[in-house]
């Protein structure tokens, strides 16, 4: 069975860019997350989805980030546009159930450098 | 690597000790932690987790302990072995929440 895909692996911008990160979650996995790690900080939630719905947004740090889960299957998260301090690594997870009832399996990650 | 500049705490072994890795938790009211393994390049992988109603779970050479009095838990590998080196974090959820809370890390490295 496939995991969690991210793409791109990594993507280098010039502040002021935007950029489209992808996330293809688990087949039948409901509820997908995104979480990012900015350099020399913890792995910190952005939101959360469950099917098309925005469940929990509150992670999400300002209105240059727009995620969507059309359809409920594959997610997008868009910076636009991007300033430096979005440099880092986003993380996309997905689950059959939420926590504490079910694990999340994370992808390998899309890392993120604004220069 | 991604973890340049988080000045992760770091456990050197040896192949074959047992490993304690320590986390103290910020929230009283989790009710739910987690541990993830994460290597070089990949996203975190699922260890083992615990409920806030038990202090101690074993699984496949590994043994997490909860202290809720002191909020802290930890993850025991028995038998260290070169494939563990990693990065290491505890995960907290609070009750009814679907976010995690993960702490900052510790790097486990195995000697040979």
């Amino acid at each position: 069975e496939a995991g969690v895909t991210q793409f791109p692996s990594h993507s280098v911008i010039e502040k002021g860019q935007t950029v489209t990160l992808r996330c293809d979650p688990i087949s039948g996995h409901d509820n997908l997350y995104w979480y990012r790690r900015v350099m020399g900080k913890e792995i910190k939630f952005l939101l959360h989805f469950v099917k098309e719905s925005k469940q929990d947004e509150s992670g999400m740090p300002n209105n240059r980030f727009l995620a969507e889960r059309t359809g409920g299957t594959y997610s997008t998260l868009k910076v636009q546009p991007a300033e430096l301090e979005d440099s880092g690594v986003y993380f996309c997870a997905s689950s059959p159930l939420g926590p504490p009832t079910g694990e999340l399996f994370f992808g390998e990650g899309s890392r993120l450098t604004v220069l | 690597g991604e973890n340049v500049g988080l000045h992760l705490p770091t456990l050197s072994v040896q192949e074959g000790d047992n490993s304690i890795i320590n986390c103290a938790y910020s929230n009283s009211a989790s009710d739910y932690f987690i541990w993830y393994k994460q290597e070089s390049g990949k996203g975190p992988q699922f260890i083992i987790d615990i409920r806030s109603n038990m202090d101690k779970r074993q699984g496949q050479r590994v043994t997490v302990l909860l202290n809720k009095t002191v909020k802290h838990l930890s993850l025991q590998i028995a038998a260290t072995q070169p494939g563990d080196s990693a990065v290491y974090f505890c995960a907290e959820v609070g009750a009814g929440s679907y976010q995690l809370t993960f702490g900052k890390g510790t790097k486990l490295s195995v000697i040979p």
